[in-house]
């Protein structure tokens, strides 16, 4: 069973476009979100994460907005750029001390000049 | 300065052989990891020690070995190698703030290749 379903799978946006990726989980014991920004040829590294307290966190052009009655959270990249093609996963993490991070499945970005 | 690295980069080998591969993280965690990224870019975790010891095992065929001889290292052993283990494998290492979050740190992976 998949804890945490992101869409979509793929994204083409045209610079300066918005970008958007979604994710929904199911385990009501996750309390912290993070998304993941991959390279090509690099590892994942953390982009931005919202604890479940706040509907929204934005850094710089990077928002997160977060819906916890419907468990779902999403990902808006604003006035996207080429730079930002990369692989972005949602991930979510529960509060337990041996509770590991569940991660979505990914999703490549492409933004056309 | 790396925070989690990793050796070899790169790894082409023939089927049958065994190989290593080694991690390090010089940010004083307790938790790593070894993950499993394949051509559809899917991370599927491996492996998780805490303090040494072996606290998440996946379904992984147990040509897979993982060892943590200190906290700060991880390797992976893999035995009898299958065209289907070609994939790109990442370590990483994590911490909990004080509200328990996890933030993870991953290396700059191993990409696999078995002919």
């Amino acid at each position: 069973q998949q804890q945490v379903k992101q869409s979509p799978q793929s994204l083409i946006v045209q610079k300066g476009g918005i970008s958007i990726i979604n994710c929904a989980y199911e385990n009501t014991a996750f309390d912290y979100f993070p998304w993941y920004q991959q390279f090509p040829g690099k590892g994942p590294a953390l982009l931005i994460a919202i604890r479940p307290d706040v509907s929204e966190k934005k850094e710089g052009r990077f928002t997160i907005s977060f819906n916890k009655s419907a468990k779902q959270f999403s990902l808006h990249i604003m006035d996207s750029q080429p730079g930002d093609s990369a692989t972005y996963f949602c991930a979510a993490t529960p509060n337990t001390n041996a509770g590991k991070s569940t991660f979505g499945d990914g999703t490549t970005l492409t933004v056309k000049p | 300065d790396t925070a989690v690295s990793q050796t070899p980069k790169y790894l082409v080998t023939q089927m049958g052989n065994d190989k290593s591969i080694k991690c390090e993280q010089n940010l004083g965690h307790d938790t790593m990891y070894w993950y499993k990224q394949d051509s559809k870019k899917f991370l599927k975790i491996m492996f998780s020690y805490n303090n040494k010891e072996l606290i998440i095992n996946e379904t992984v065929p147990n040509r897979f070995s993982p060892k943590s001889p200190d906290k700060a290292h991880l390797n992976l052993h893999i035995n009898s190698l299958e065209l289907g283990d070609s994939a790109v494998y990442f370590c990483a290492s994590s911490h909990r703030d004080r509200g328990r979050r996890e933030t993870q740190y991953f290396g700059p992976g191993t990409r696999l290749l078995v002919l």
